[in-house]
């Protein structure tokens, strides 16, 4: 397996602008992660998915957020519209069923905002 | 306060041993972790400890817990460059999720 795959690696927008940030988890796991990692606050977990299902979305920052799970091999994160703010890297993750502590990560996509 | 703290930075010189600590706020954390990231790369696990265990071996790597003071560390022997990165430390308390909850990581510098 390649393991949890992101696109893109690196994107850059205007403020306002919408973006989608996209995450292939490895095949078989029951779980997806969508985190995001700042200077300022460190690792903060989003939202994450159970077998396709939003479990808990209680740290998406706010409404511009929204994320999405269609299937077991795809989720896409969007900000819409997006401001200077939300610059940072953002990490999908995914793990095996039950045991969410061993998360596998992909490379992250690193988001800049101007 | 913060469930997982880290100190943000350490630096050894090459070959020495590295102890990164971490203290952590739930006294029914059921497993903890040690995550390691690379320059420009996502987190990868490294090892990771049972709430019932209080020494985890694995090669240069050395876990040890200490769950009356909430105390988890990480030494690793004969520090190399390679090593050079940011190391988290995560716990998940179980109770059906065992979502990880993460420290803010602690940078290591390793010099020759």
């Amino acid at each position: 397996d390649a393991g949890v795959i992101q696109s893109p690696r690196h994107e850059v927008t205007e403020m306002g602008q919408e973006v989608t940030l996209r995450c292939k988890p490895i095949s078989g796991h029951d779980y997806l992660f969508w985190y995001r990692q700042t200077m300022m606050r460190g690792l903060e977990l989003l939202i994450y998915f159970n077998n396709n299902v939003p479990i808990d979305d209680s740290g998406m920052p706010e409404d511009r957020f929204s994320a999405k799970m269609p299937n077991a091999s795809f989720s896409t994160l969007k900000i819409q519209p997006s401001e200077p703010r939300d610059s940072a890297v953002y990490f999908c993750a995914s793990s095996p069923s039950r045991y969410q502590g061993f998360a596998f990560f992909g490379q992250g996509t690193r988001l800049t905002v101007v | 306060g913060e469930d997982v703290e880290q100190s943000l930075f350490l630096s050894v010189r090459e070959g020495d041993s590295s102890v990164i600590n971490c203290t952590y706020t739930d006294s029914s954390s059921t497993y903890l972790y040690w995550y390691k990231q690379e320059p420009g790369a996502g987190l990868q696990l490294l090892t990771y400890i049972f709430s019932n265990m209080d020494m985890k071996q694995d090669q240069r790597l050395t876990v040890l817990l200490n769950k009356k003071d909430k105390h988890l560390s990480l030494r690793i022997a004969d520090t190399q460059t390679g090593d050079s990165a940011i190391y988290f430390c995560a716990e998940s308390i179980g109770g059906g999720s065992y979502i990880p909850t993460f420290g803010r990581g602690t940078s290591l510098i390793v010099h020759p």
